[in-house]
Order: C-alpha cells, then sequence, then structure tokens
C-alpha cells in the first residue's frame, strides 16, 4: 500500500512568512499533485509534477518533486491570510489508471 | 460551463439505515470518482465511474456501490451505515480515467451516522 506522510500537520504563520510543507513516500510515484481545500469546498489543483526533480512555480508558490520521486515540496514565499487552508498531496502510481492516493493534509493559518 | 455539484449539503442518518448521495459532473466530463474524507484525514478513493461502468475501486466493502447514468451524473449508495461512515464525500469529475487528467472536485456532502 502505498502512503504519503504530510508534515507538518498543522502550521501557523504570520503574514509575510515563507514556509515550506512536506509530502513524503517510501514508494515512487509516476506523478505528483497538490490541491488545496477550503472549508465547506472540495479540494482544488494547484500543480502536477511528474519529472524527478522538477520544479514549478505558481506565484508565490513553489512546487518539487523528488529526484527519486518519492517526495516533493511546496514553498510559499511571503504568505498571506489568502493561502489559508488544507494543502493535500495526492501521487498516482505505476499504471494510467491507478487512483490518486492522498496524503492527510497540512492545515496552514496565515495571520495578518 | 457548470462545475461539479453534489447534494444533499448535508445529512444525518442513523446507523443501519441506507443512503444516496447525487453528484453531476462538471459539463463535457465523462468520468466521476468518488472520495472519502473522514475528519482529519485526506480523500480516500471509493470507485471511478466511466461511461455508466465501474472503472476501478479502492477498498471499500460492496456496501458501498455505485451508478452512473447517461448524462454522466453519478450516486454513491451507502447501505447498512454505520458510525465510521461519517465522513464528507466528495465527487470528483474529469473528461477519461487517466491520472493525468484534471479531476474537478465537487462541493461534498457531509454525512454524520448517529
Amino acid at each position: 500500500t502505498q502512503l504519503l506522510e504530510q508534515s507538518p500537520q498543522f502550521l501557523s504563520i504570520q503574514e509575510g512568512e515563507n514556509l515550506t510543507v512536506y509530502c513524503n513516500s517510501s514508494s515512487v510515484f509516476s506523478s505528483l499533485q497538490w490541491y488545496r481545500q477550503e472549508p465547506g469546498e472540495g479540494p482544488v489543483l494547484l500543480v502536477t509534477v511528474v519529472t524527478g526533480g522538477e520544479v514549478k512555480k505558481l506565484k508565490r508558490l513553489t512546487f518539487q518533486f523528488g529526484d527519486a520521486r518519492k517526495d516533493s515540496s511546496l514553498h510559499i514565499t511571503a504568505a498571506q491570510p489568502g493561502d489559508t487552508g488544507l494543502y493535500l498531496c495526492a501521487g498516482a502510481g505505476g499504471s494510467g489508471n491507478t487512483p490518486l492516493v492522498f496524503g492527510k493534509g497540512t492545515r496552514l493559518s496565515v495571520i495578518a | 460551463e457548470t462545475g461539479v455539484t453534489q447534494s444533499p449539503t448535508h445529512l444525518i442518518k442513523t446507523r443501519g439505515q441506507q443512503v444516496t448521495l447525487r453528484c453531476s459532473s462538471q459539463s463535457g466530463h465523462n468520468t466521476v470518482s468518488w472520495y472519502q474524507q473522514a475528519l482529519g484525514q485526506g480523500p480516500q478513493f471509493i470507485f471511478q465511474y466511466y461511461r455508466e461502468e465501474e472503472n476501478g475501486r479502492g477498498n471499500f466493502p460492496p456496501r458501498f456501490s455505485g451508478l452512473q447514468f447517461p448524462n454522466y451524473s453519478s450516486e454513491l449508495n451507502v447501505n447498512a451505515l454505520e458510525l465510521d461512515d461519517s465522513a464528507l464525500y466528495l465527487c470528483a469529475s474529469s473528461f477519461g480515467t487517466s491520472r493525468y487528467n484534471e479531476q474537478f472536485f465537487g462541493p461534498g456532502t457531509r454525512l454524520t451516522v448517529l
């Protein structure tokens, strides 16, 4: 069974600070996705990373896929209250139609 | 373009009862996946429907069943409800079954089993 461990579970920071959240596994994933989920809503896809070592940027968010495709990180620069939410990573296994495996998420609170 | 909608928003049932949750997929999407998200957990894959057929199932017992209709909307049925079935049930629609196709999630149905 493929598992994804996310850390930290909870993070509370001041507006303007930087932060990094992690998504780790002992399994290799063919791709990894990051979602943000706000209360009362479903997860919204932020990014998909496919290649080991890949780095993608989305405004103040930087996503990296580990070289061995077992881990990923999300770095937020100058966090804003609008970044508050639950950040979920989800990995896909080897074959084309295998379902996504989600981590438990990191709950981020950015205080103004 | 209409997004993914789910009904009802909230539901309270008692142990042993049966429940049906509904999902309308985004316009143009032919695939619907259902997930269970317990409190403090990430979503867990229940099953996926593609062209009205089940196309993959997670580690859920047979009392979790589903349907997909010709218009690609879908239902999730849960029989003999247990307390542990209390969760947010999410559906996600996509075009095609590949994991590379972006899934669009609905807002979920919050089920409470007493």
